[in-house]
């Protein structure tokens, strides 16, 4: 079945420090790709989307490219700030039975220090 | 814009209670999922609906049922509750029709807490 394999966390950098959180897939099919950010106390948001091979989704400073040869969308940005301090997910969308079920990654904390 | 709402926030019950968490998904969408998001854990699928079916079934224990009522909200029933029930249960929604690359828009939880 699909599945998404993330970095684990916490990954603690300081303030305007160059942050990677690595993600790989595996699916059966041609998935949409998808970061989440949560933070303490709330539900997932989107951060950001790549539906096809090769796009770019990017958001808030966040990139993130979506490369089917390496199977991985890995999330960067280039200088963090305290506030993005959140657990991140990757996760994927691909159709099962007619639907589209996200499947997320275990997730990977961030903390970021002044 | 109007969210995915989920109540109560937080629910505190004994094991062996049962247990129902309610979830409002966005105007017009057509599909809800729930997740149950253990401790340090990620999110796990437990069942969806579309247009009030179910449609597909994670790992969802035969102690919980799910249903989507009329006016398209959902509600997960717990029953027989174990503490290892204790986690953040999650309600999302999307609109199926626009395919893959729908996002879903995730509530804030229910923090479920057996004791």
């Amino acid at each position: 079945g699909d599945s998404v394999t993330q970095m684990e966390g916490p990954v603690t950098l300081s303030e305007e420090a160059f942050l990677t959180i690595n993600c790989t897939y595996t699916a059966t099919g041609y998935p949409s790709l998808f970061w989440y950010v949560q933070y303490p106390g709330e539900g997932l948001q989107l951060l950001l989307k790549a539906t096809k091979a090769d796009d770019k989704g990017s958001n808030k400073g966040f990139e993130a490219t979506y490369r089917k040869e390496t199977t991985s969308f890995h999330l960067e940005k280039g200088s963090v700030q305290v506030s993005d301090s959140a657990v991140y997910f990757c996760a994927l969308s691909d159709q099962t039975g007619g639907s589209y079920i996200p499947t997320f990654g275990r997730g990977t904390s961030l903390i970021v220090h002044p | 814009a109007a969210g995915v709402i989920q109540s109560p926030r937080h629910l505190i019950k004994e094991k062996r209670e049962t247990a129902t968490l309610k979830c409002y998904p966005i105007p017009r969408h057509d599909t809800v999922y729930w997740y149950q998001q253990g401790p340090g854990q990620d999110p796990q699928f437990l069942i969806s609906f579309y247009e009030k079916m179910q449609s597909d079934k994670g790992s969802i224990p035969d102690r919980f049922s799910a249903q989507q009522f009329s006016d398209y909200h959902s509600e997960l029933n717990m029953s027989s509750l174990e503490l290892g029930d204790s986690a953040l249960y999650f309600c999302a929604s999307s609109f199926s029709d626009r395919g893959l690359g729908t996002e879903a828009f995730f509530g804030q939880g229910t923090r479920l807490t057996v004791v």
